[in-house]
C-alpha cells in the first residue's frame, strides 16, 4: 500500500537556527497536507500543496511540492520556541477499490528547540 | 463553534472491558475519521465515514467498529479492549472525503488498556 516516508524522525536545533523536514512517497501523490502539533496537543492544518513544483510560503515556514510529486520538504528559517512540536505530511490514502478515503500520515519530524 | 469535541478525554480500560469513544462535529461536515497514535507510528486511519450512513475500514481496522449516529456525531466502539489497543484516538471531519480538504481533529482520547 501508499507509504508515506518522513525525515528526519528528531531534529534538536538551537533557537535561530533553520530546520527542514523532508517527506517521501512511494506512489505520486495528487495533492500532499502538512500538519502541526504541539506537544499534548491535536494535528492542526497548515497547508495544502496540488501543483508540481509548488512552492509556498506563511512567514518564515515555506512549503515544497516536488516535480514528480512524490516529495515535499518543510522549512523554517529562524526557528523560534513557538515552532516545537511535530511536523506530519500526509497525503491521500486510497482505498482497495481506488477511491480516496483518509489520509495517509508520515510518521512526523519532532521539532526540538534549544534556548 | 466548538469544532470537533471528543469524549472522555483519557480513560483506563482492563482487558476485556468494553467502552465507545464519542465524536461530534459542528461545522456540517460530510466525512469523519477516526485515527490512533502510537509512539513513532504516526497516525493511522481506523474507520472513516464518507456521509452520513455510510462507513468504511481504514488501515487498522481489527477491533473496532464504529457507527455513524447523524450526520454530527460518529462513534468508536471497543468491545473487548487489549493492551494492542492503547494510544490516543483522534477523531476528525471535513467537508468531504479525500480531495483538497483539508482535516479538522478533535483533542483527543488518550486509553490505557492493563
Amino acid at each position: 500500500g501508499q507509504q508515506v516516508m518522513q525525515i528526519p524522525q528528531y531534529q534538536h536545533v538551537q533557537e535561530g537556527e533553520d530546520f527542514t523536514t523532508y517527506c517521501n512517497s512511494s506512489t505520486t501523490l495528487s495533492n500532499i497536507q502538512w500538519y502541526k502539533q504541539r506537544p499534548g496537543g491535536h494535528p492542526v492544518f497548515l497547508i495544502q500543496l496540488v501543483k508540481s513544483g509548488e512552492v509556498k510560503k506563511q512567514k518564515r515556514l515555506t512549503f515544497q511540492f516536488g516535480e514528480a510529486k512524490k516529495n515535499s520538504s518543510l522549512h523554517i528559517t529562524a526557528t523560534q520556541t513557538t515552532d516545537v512540536g511535530t511536523y506530519f505530511c500526509a497525503g491521500l490514502r486510497y482505498n482497495s477499490g481506488g477511491g480516496a478515503d483518509g489520509l495517509t500520515f508520515g510518521k512526523g519530524t519532532h521539532l526540538i528547540i534549544q534556548p | 463553534n466548538a469544532g470537533v469535541t471528543q469524549t472522555p478525554k483519557f480513560q483506563v480500560l482492563k482487558t476485556g472491558q468494553s467502552m465507545t469513544l464519542q465524536c461530534a462535529q459542528d461545522m456540517n461536515h460530510n466525512s469523519m475519521y477516526w485515527y490512533r497514535q502510537d509512539p513513532g507510528m504516526g497516525l493511522r486511519l481506523i474507520y472513516y465515514s464518507a456521509s452520513e450512513g455510510t462507513t468504511d475500514k481504514g488501515e487498522v481496522p481489527n477491533g473496532y467498529n464504529v457507527s455513524r449516529l447523524n450526520k454530527r456525531e460518529f462513534s468508536l466502539r471497543l468491545e473487548s479492549a487489549a493492551p494492542s489497543q492503547t494510544s490516543v484516538y483522534f477523531c476528525a471531519s471535513s467537508v468531504v472525503q479525500g480531495a483538497t480538504y483539508e482535516q479538522y481533529f478533535g483533542p483527543g482520547t488518550r486509553l490505557t488498556v492493563t
